[in-house]
């Protein structure tokens, strides 16, 4: 296993239009995480599926915002009618589903947004 | 949610011990204290977790005070690969619907230089 796979590593897109990021989890990982980190900051949670199920949202996922998880495998989040806002760093994290053992993250995604 | 305190930066020598300090004051007994850190351009990578005893791993060992009130991660042997910003979080037991994922704060920098 390769690890947590994030594609693309770069998106650059104009105001307005829609993007599509995709995470490849650890395989035998139960649980998913998506966060957003802007420059200076730490990561910022904003959602967390187990297996299929999307089991929790910050309030900073707003309703353009959206991610699947279909079959408990591979991960998608959606931007929708994107803003300069909007550009970050989105990253994905894997982990088992007990407390006794850490996060694996990717390398994330950087969408830029002019 | 239970908050971490971190300076915001720190400085080492190469070769030399680095401890990177955390007070968590209003921990509950169920929060297990984690250590990540983020080098550039890469999503955070664990580093080491514990509850109430002291934890050792081939990257680090954390020290818990008695009260658990604050912690240490202990980097033995600094080297230029170990400069990162390094994030002291508190993660909550998980219910089988939350994932109670990581809130990261701003961490410290730390800085190795030769």
């Amino acid at each position: 296993d390769t690890g947590v796979s994030q594609n693309p590593r770069h998106k650059i897109t104009k105001r307005g239009q829609n993007v599509t990021f995709r995470c490849d989890p650890i395989s035998e990982h139960n649980r998913l995480y998506w966060y957003r980190q802007t420059l200076g900051q730490g990561p910022e949670f904003l959602t967390y599926f187990q297996n299929e199920a999307q089991l929790e949202k910050s309030r900073l996922l707003s309703d353009r915002f959206s991610a699947e998880r279909p079959k408990g495998s591979f991960s998608t989040l959606e931007i929708q009618r994107t803003e300069q806002g909007d550009s970050a760093m989105y990253l994905c994290a894997s982990s088992e589903r007990t407390e006794n053992y850490g996060y694996t993250f990717g390398s994330g995604t950087r969408l830029t947004v002019v | 949610d239970a908050k971490t305190t971190q300076p915001n930066s720190m400085e080492s020598n190469e070769e030399e011990p680095v401890h990177l300090p955390c007070n968590h004051s209003t921990i509950s007994g169920t929060d297990y204290i984690h250590w990540y850190r983020q080098l550039p351009s890469q999503g955070p990578e664990y580093v080491i977790h514990g509850l109430t005893s002291n934890v050792n791993n081939r990257m680090a060992s954390l020290a818990i005070a008695e009260d658990r009130k604050s912690s240490t991660l202990i980097l033995h042997r600094a080297t230029l690969r170990d400069a990162a910003v390094y994030y002291c979080i508190l993660r909550g037991f998980s219910n089988s619907n939350s994932g109670y994922a990581l809130n990261f704060g701003k961490g410290t920098s730390l800085l190795v230089t030769p």
